[in-house]
């Protein structure tokens, strides 16, 4: 399984754009990049997924280089309740396999 | 909402106990995976269930054991619980075999052993 690095924590401000930017030297071809936010207490939601170039929906979007060994999730216009723990996954195996994540906190 | 329901929501037991937790999964999904989150880390996977068979487990040990029946519910069983049992116990349905394996998380049980 590819080893992902993203930062510990993160602060913004409401209103303001959010990139977390996760490294995954280790990708392997047929790998998927996955995110995922959690908020106390509560299960990880998808958020996000995709394989190369760009991905959009409705809450985020997702950067991914043409070498695909990091990726940044962007959250436009935050608000205090995208306040979570935003987790990057690699690969697309059975199991999930979950860092630390980043701790986003968005402050007004 | 997930579609993924798991129950209890909080249980509380002692050191040596037994104890089983529920999960619901989501409707057209056929695998189920649980998951243990310890609190300020990230979910670490216990195992999978695939056809109501063990589908891939993680570094935990025999006395953490599980169940998937046909309607692809599914049981957590953990026998002779310790104090560093105590966390946030996950489970997590998802459809195998599909492109993307994303998967869909309950709210959890928090398991507290005194």
């Amino acid at each position: 399984l590819a080893k992902t690095t993203q930062p510990i924590s993160m602060d913004s401000y409401e209103g303001q754009e959010v990139n977390i930017t996760c490294s995954h030297n280790n990708i392997a071809t047929n790998d998927y990049i996955t995110w995922y936010q959690q908020f106390p207490s509560q299960g990880p939601r998808f958020i996000i997924q995709g394989y190369k170039t760009k991905v959009t929906n409705e809450v985020a979007s997702l950067f991914i280089p043409a070498d695909r060994k990091s990726s940044t999730l962007s959250l436009p216009r935050v608000s205090l309740s995208d306040t979570a723990v935003y987790y990057c996954l690699v690969g697309r195996p059975r199991q999930l396999t979950f860092g630390s994540g980043t701790q986003l906190t968005v402050l007004p | 909402e997930t579609g993924v329901t798991q129950s209890p929501t909080h249980l509380i037991k002692t050191r040596g106990q037994q104890v089983t937790l529920r999960c619901s999964s989501q409707s057209g999904h056929n695998t189920v995976s649980w998951y243990q989150q310890a609190l300020g880390q990230g979910p670490q996977f216990i195992f999978q269930y695939y056809r109501e068979e063990e589908n891939g487990r993680g570094n935990f040990p025999p006395r953490f054991s599980g169940l998937q029946f046909p309607n692809y519910s599914s049981e957590l069983n953990v026998n002779a619980l310790e104090l560093d049992d105590s966390a946030l116990y996950l489970c997590a349905s998802s459809l195998l075999g599909a492109r993307e394996n994303i998967q869909y998380f309950g709210a959890g049980t928090r398991l507290s052993v005194l």
